[in-house]
């Protein structure tokens, strides 16, 4: 049962335009939602966060949106640089423990 | 920021031997810490929680006698690959929780593992 899915494995986009990136979650009990990137042969980077009593968190060029009625999340990088090409992996956690559920992941490249 | 490291960052055995790999939270106590496989182009697979002086919790079809766990102190987990077979070649990553941004987890950068 895949609780947290990213339907897009990949997304091409052009340098300086908007990258979005979205998820979408089936378990209502989470109440904490992550962003990683990950380069190859390397361990996920922590990107942002956002709890599920907010609709909206920013930091940057990354800006993370959470429409629970809907079940969804979505992060936006703007402007989009070359240096954002890699898989990100959203995630999510319940209050109680700090197990994450990964999606599958969305390979991003930024063509210059 | 909470800095994890894994060693050995990469690892090449025979088959029938066994591998440890290490995990350590370098700036911070960590009395939880989680290993995750991932196979190419796939997601991160939970393998088990690694919890300080006490057992691990496996998550269901994770041999626990093949993949031994031990997280002797609060900065350091260890994960055993025996027996190795080449279906155990993968990238093992471990994490820790941090105590900001709703818990984030920190992770290392990941040991590449290949059984010959």
């Amino acid at each position: 049962d895949q609780q947290v899915k990213q339907n897009s494995p990949s997304l091409s986009v052009q340098e300086g335009r908007i990258s979005i990136l979205n998820c979408d979650y089936t378990n209502s009990m989470f109440d904490y939602f992550l962003w990683y990137k990950k380069y190859p042969a390397e361990g996920p980077t922590f990107l942002i966060s956002i709890s599920s009593i907010k609709d909206k968190n920013e930091d940057g060029r990354f800006t993370v949106f959470l429409n629970k009625s809907a079940k969804h999340l979505s992060l936006h990088i703007v402007p989009s640089q070359p240096g954002d090409s890699a898989v990100y992996f959203c995630a999510a956690r319940k209050t109680s423990g700090s197990r994450l559920t990964f999606g599958e992941g969305t390979q991003l490249t930024v063509n210059p | 920021g909470a800095v994890v490291s894994q060693h050995p960052s990469w690892v090449i055995c025979k088959s029938g031997t066994s591998v440890k790999i290490e995990c350590r939270s370098l700036d911070f106590q960590a009395t939880t810490m989680f290993w995750y496989r991932q196979f190419p182009k796939q997601s991160l697979m939970l393998m088990a929680t690694s919890n300080e002086g006490s057992k691990a919790t496996y998550e269901q079809g994770v041999e626990k006698d093949k993949f031994l766990i031990n997280h002797a102190s609060l900065t350091l987990s260890t994960l055993t690959v025996t027996s190795a077979h080449p279906e155990d070649s993968s990238f093992y990553i471990c994490s820790a929780p941090g105590t900001r941004s709703y818990g984030a987890q920190y992770f290392g950068p990941g040991t590449r593992l290949l059984v010959l």
